[in-house]
């Protein structure tokens, strides 16, 4: 009965290196989602995913960061030439396949990034 | 784009007391969420709202979905040390990306 899965919890990058975050969705649930949160706000949207699909990308931004779901092994968000601005959490969330109706979503524990 | 105004920002009370917080929208949505998260933590799923009019309870939580769907309040009766944590609505409007408010920060004296 595991839950959202996301690893590293914490990762430390100096600026212009990769971060790599992973997420491995709740069993038996085939859509993910990633949100950023910054210190004392909510979550951000950034991208949907299905099995080697990209849905809604739309709050993702345009440089650096890419996102990919394969049909297997986990979720992955890369950003690329990391700056201090992407010190944040990143959160994964997983939800079952529905029928176009609602789609609960759960979520990871996060992964805390912190560029140096 | 869609944005969620959630209030009280922050709120300190006494063990035992009522807490009420809500959330508008400038838009429709389908479904409501509340989440709570506590520090270091990914936000955990409290009650999930699908209908229009809807009033659902867990435990001591009950929320209810607005007729407009365009707002949803959330109240906890009784509070406990442990409600302690941020609280978070979220908006759907399809099945794909939530919307969060800014969050509740909720403090329980006890």
């Amino acid at each position: 009965n595991a839950g959202v899965m996301q690893n590293p919890r914490h990762l430390v990058r100096r600026r212009g290196q990769e971060a790599r975050l992973r997420c491995s969705p709740m069993k038996g649930h085939s859509h993910v989602y990633w949100y950023r949160q910054l210190p004392e706000e909510g979550l951000k949207f950034m991208v949907y995913l299905q099995k080697e699909n990209i849905i809604d990308e739309s709050g993702m931004p345009k440089e650096r960061f890419s996102a990919e779901f394969p049909k297997e092994g986990p979720s992955i968000l890369r950003i690329q030439q990391v700056v201090r601005g992407d010190s944040a959490a990143y959160f994964c969330a997983s939800s079952p396949l529905t029928s176009g109706g609602a789609s609960t979503q759960y979520f990871g524990p996060g992964t805390r990034l912190t560029v140096l | 784009g869609q944005q969620l105004n959630q209030s009280p920002q922050s709120m300190f009370i006494q063990e035992g007391e009522d807490v009420s917080m809500n959330c508008t929208s400038s838009s429709i949505f389908n479904t409501w969420l509340w989440y709570k998260q506590e520090p270091g933590e990914g936000p955990v799923l409290l009650i999930a709202l699908y209908k229009a009019g809807e009033l659902t309870s867990n435990g001591r939580l009950t929320a209810q979905f607005g007729i407009t769907r365009k707002d949803s309040f959330l109240n906890i009766s009784a509070s406990i040390p442990s409600d302690v944590g941020i609280y978070f609505c979220a908006g759907q409007a399809s099945g794909s990306r939530l919307t969060f408010g800014e969050g509740t920060q909720l403090t329980v004296n006890p």
